[in-house]
């Protein structure tokens, strides 16, 4: 696609459920990540892809928190039992290499859980 | 580890005015530098960027200038608009690294 394109725009949830947000990167982008904006904060890293290496999954906050990308493409991260805490803008980004020529952003999923 | 640490906001200033947000980083390689800006309700846009030591990174009038010597990669617009009203964040990405490490933003007003 022109873009890397994320959805829902919008999730309201309520504490204790799971949600599975999705992000579609640019084609040809190997590379993929996962931000997470928290009001008034900076971005957090969440997960890595890169092709069919292991992901990096240094940044995933908790258990709760997990990631997955089908045949090199489409990326789903999912939280489980959601907390208040979780809500937050998720970004997606992808990447034709890793540094050097920066990185294509989504619009993000804006999560609230009530 | 890599780090990124940028000017404290807000910063508002009337339009017309210079604008200076500062941005110094520590990196154990040898890093590709950015900014980005985010629009009030828009998503992360690449401003510019800087691959290597004295690089001038260059758009929409903005500047910075990779400085290896100070470590540093300060935004710099001679001339502010009302447009240019938005979250500003630096970036690192270190050659053979797995992600951009981002400051913590500055969010910018200009007032008419």
């Amino acid at each position: 696609g022109a873009g890397v394109s994320q959805s829902p725009s919008n999730k309201v949830t309520e504490k204790g459920k799971d949600v599975e947000l999705r992000c579609d990167p640019i084609s040809g982008h190997t590379a993929l990540y996962w931000y997470r904006q928290s009001l008034g904060q900076g971005l957090e890293f969440l997960i890595y892809f890169q092709g069919n290496s292991a992901p990096d999954k240094s940044g995933l906050p908790s258990d709760r928190f997990s990631a997955e990308r089908t045949g090199g493409s489409v990326s789903t991260l999912t939280i489980q039992r959601t907390q208040q805490e979780d809500s937050a803008v998720y970004l997606c980004a992808s990447t034709t290499r890793t540094g050097g020529r920066g990185y294509t952003f989504g619009s993000g999923t804006r999560l609230t859980v009530v | 580890g890599d780090s990124v640490t940028q000017m404290e906001g807000p910063v508002t200033l009337s339009e017309e005015a210079f604008l200076t947000i500062n941005c110094t980083y520590t990196a154990t390689g040898y890093p590709s530098l950015f900014w980005y800006v985010q629009y009030p309700g828009e998503g992360l846009q690449l401003l510019l960027k800087a691959t290597k030591a004295d690089d001038k990174g260059s758009n929409k009038g903005f500047e910075a200038t990779y400085r290896k010597e100070t470590t540093s990669f300060h935004l710099e617009k001679g001339s502010v608009q009302v447009s240019d009203s938005a979250v500003y964040f630096c970036a690192l990405s270190v050659e053979g690294a797995q992600k951009l490490v981002f400051g913590q933003g500055t969010r910018l007003t200009i007032n008419p």
